[in-house]
């Protein structure tokens, strides 16, 4: 099936440091997803990205759809405490069919550690 | 408005019980969906449903069952618990199968398989 690999797997870093973060797959991808997930809580969506070559900004957030359309990249600027977290990229491909035609694929996951 | 609601948030069974995980949306959302979230591993697509009545398996949907009797509600059912099925199960809604990028997931529940 599809994979997505996801790295770094965990960083640590200080406050007030830039992240940066990538997904690539072997496979192409019609939307590229970010969600953060908090501890003890399900994902949240972040940026969706619907086109390659596209970049778009979420406050401090900003992430790219690669250009061949097997990866994207994710960075925050200018990292805080509520920063810390598990980041997730996921793809999404439309087949063409309604039945199971849109289906997330997931990657591992970058685990974000930041000491004040 | 509650958004996705699941229970219970922990739970420990014995090899071979049964269980029923709820998950309930109060946005009148037709997409609901099930993942598990192992270490190392992301998450992935147990079962989903596209309205009421009207259901379908995901990536991994051996050893689950599930069912959509309304809109509101998607129980995921472990027929006979397994330690493979040792995980971490969030639900999923959005407003309808074409727009899945507005999912909003549950809080999870941590399931352990002894």
């Amino acid at each position: 099936g599809q994979q997505l690999n996801q790295s770094p797997q965990s960083m640590f870093i200080q406050e007030g440091e830039d992240v940066s973060m990538n997904c690539t797959s072997s496979s192409i991808f019609n939307t590229w997803l970010w969600y953060k997930q908090d501890p003890g809580e399900g994902p949240v969506l972040l940026i969706a990205l619907y086109k390659a070559g596209e970049l778009t900004s979420n406050g401090r957030l900003t992430a790219q759809f690669g250009i061949t359309r097997k990866d994207s990249f994710l960075n925050i600027s200018a990292s805080i405490p509520s920063d810390v977290g598990i980041y997730f990229c996921a793809g999404r491909t439309y087949p063409g069919i309604i039945q199971g035609a849109q289906k997330l694929v997931f990657g591992q996951g970058t685990r974000l550690t930041i000491n004040p | 408005n509650a958004g996705v609601t699941q229970t219970p948030k922990f739970q420990v069974l014995k090899t071979g019980q049964s269980m029923t995980l709820q998950c309930a949306q109060d946005m009148n959302h037709e997409y609901m969906s099930w993942y598990r979230q192992d270490p190392g591993m992301g998450l992935r697509l147990i079962h989903y449903s596209v309205g009421a009545g009207i259901t379908d398996q995901g990536e991994v949907p051996n050893g689950y069952n599930v069912s959509r009797s309304t809109t509101e509600d998607f129980p995921l059912r472990l027929l006979s618990a397994a330690p493979s099925q040792t995980s971490v199960y969030f639900c999923a809604s959005s407003y309808s199968f074409y727009v899945q990028d507005t999912q909003y997931f549950g809080p999870g529940t941590r399931l352990t398989v002894l």
